[in-house]
């Protein structure tokens, strides 16, 4: 099976802008979560989707937003870029059936914002 | 509430010796405790995961963690460390299988 994809792997944005990141999780999982990693404060959750719901979010400004569609893909919004957005983020898949709750990582979008 | 704490962010330890990081968490329910890696530049790779049944799990790489309840405690060992373990390693624990919760990391450096 492919694993977790994210595109795109760098990205350079200026303050202001706004991106959209996206990715792909494992097949047949249904299960997406958003992470934001900096090397001050290790891995943040930003928010999880399942079967296109969101049903759990972290406690990000509204600045962050995600979404899924139905074949589980995902996408996160930053709208009005701070400095202090630049990160890694990582999104995770997870089957979450049958006991079995451990998280795919994709290897990250970069985000530098200047 | 859900946390887990890693006990030193930075550990290194010679080539051949013995492997001990540190994770302790919180749960208000019987949680599923997790081991993740991560090389530079790249994504998270599961080490080895604690859901019901043993309480010392194997993992891959030769790595092993014991799930003590009563002292909280869901410790990474493994007894010869080689360079390619040096990485960062972070351990997880999630309640539900909803929303994880990740401890800071520790950085493992292996001296040859």
């Amino acid at each position: 099976k492919a694993g977790v994809t994210q595109t795109p792997r760098y990205l350079i944005k200026t303050r202001g802008q706004q991106v959209t990141l996206s990715c792909s999780p494992i097949s047949g999982h249904r299960s997406v979560s958003w992470y934001q990693q900096t090397p001050g404060q290790g891995l943040q959750f930003l928010f999880e989707y399942f079967s296109e719901t969101q049903r759990n979010k972290g406690n990000f400004p509204g600045r962050f937003s995600g979404r899924q569609f139905s074949n589980s893909r995902s996408e996160m919004n930053v709208s009005t870029l701070e400095l202090g957005d630049s990160a890694l983020y990582l999104c995770a898949s997870s089957l979450v059936i049958g006991g079995s709750y451990e998280q795919y990582f994709g290897p990250g979008t970069r985000l530098t914002v200047t | 509430a859900q946390s887990v704490t890693q006990l030193g962010s930075h550990v290194s330890v010679s080539e051949g010796a013995l492997v001990l990081l540190r994770c302790n968490y919180s749960s208000s329910v019987p949680p599923y405790l997790f081991w993740y890696v991560q090389y530079p530049n790249q994504g998270l790779q599961l080490l080895l995961k604690y859901t019901t049944g043993a309480t010392l799990v194997k993992g891959i790489n030769g790595f092993e963690a014991e799930f003590k309840k009563s002292e909280t405690s869901f410790h990474l060992t493994k007894p010869s460390a080689h360079m390619s373990d040096a990485a960062e390693y972070f351990c997880a624990v999630t309640p539900t299988g909803n929303q994880f919760y990740f401890g800071t990391g520790t950085s493992l450096t292996v001296i040859p």
